[in-house]
């Protein structure tokens, strides 16, 4: 079965603070991307990628850095959190020929 | 730019029929998905459609035109399982990622 494993389910954190946002795929897909899923804005593209240390800026990258050191993990980073980063953040992942996205179950974090 | 509506709530009977209506208006076109989403979960693949026509998966079906910028998602003989979001996703060329429609939150009532 395909998997795609976020590392939290749920965060609290306070403004300011650093936080790390892990996720792991174990089908060998080239192609991993973050999104962030707000009520009434749907899913957005914060940043993907589609190699081993390669990454592409989505439609809001502002505030977030992302790492792929390794082909089946991609990092989301936040440098220092603030309370409109606020949301749940969806990894997922895809083969290199275009096909579906498989996503992980999620990360909900709150910035206090 | 990319752009693309879909209805933000529907209600339907259990044992109905509902079609789910998705709009798009893009650069290029590479093929729409389908997705279901439960409350709390992850978002799960349900069809694509890069040619025009309709796939029929089950009780899920996907129509799609491409000259028109349009697509819906039949789903019959509804069940209270099939309450969920449904979201409609364009790729516009090549291998871009995935853009999203806002999502249709579906009740299926007794």
């Amino acid at each position: 079965d395909v998997k795609v494993t976020q590392s939290s389910r749920y965060l609290v954190k306070r403004t300011g603070e650093k936080v790390f946002l892990e996720c792991v795929q174990d089908m060998d897909h080239e192609n991993m991307f973050w999104y962030r899923q707000d009520p009434g804005l749907g899913l957005r593209l914060i940043y993907f990628s589609y190699d081993v240390k390669m990454k592409e800026k989505g439609d809001i990258p502002e505030g977030y850095s992302v790492s792929r050191e390794k082909k089946e993990r991609f990092s989301l980073i936040l440098e220092s959190a603030s309370t409109n980063q606020t949301s749940m953040y969806l990894c997922a992942s895809q083969t290199g020929s275009a096909g579906e996205l498989f996503f992980g179950e999620g990360s909900r974090l709150t910035v206090l | 730019g990319q752009n693309i509506d879909q209805p933000t709530e529907m209600t339907a009977t259990e044992g109905a029929i509902v079609q789910i209506n998705c709009t798009y208006q893009t650069s290029g076109f590479n093929g729409l998905f389908w997705y279901q989403q439960h409350a709390g979960e992850a978002p799960t693949f349900l069809s694509y459609n890069v040619l025009d026509g309709l796939e029929e998966k089950g009780r899920f079906s996907s129509f799609l035109s491409r000259s028109k910028g349009y697509s819906y998602l039949l789903l019959k003989e509804l069940q209270m399982k099939d309450s969920a979001s449904y979201l409609c996703a364009v790729r516009d060329r090549g291998n871009t990622p995935l853009v999203f429609g806002k999502g249709t939150r579906l009740s299926v009532i007794a």
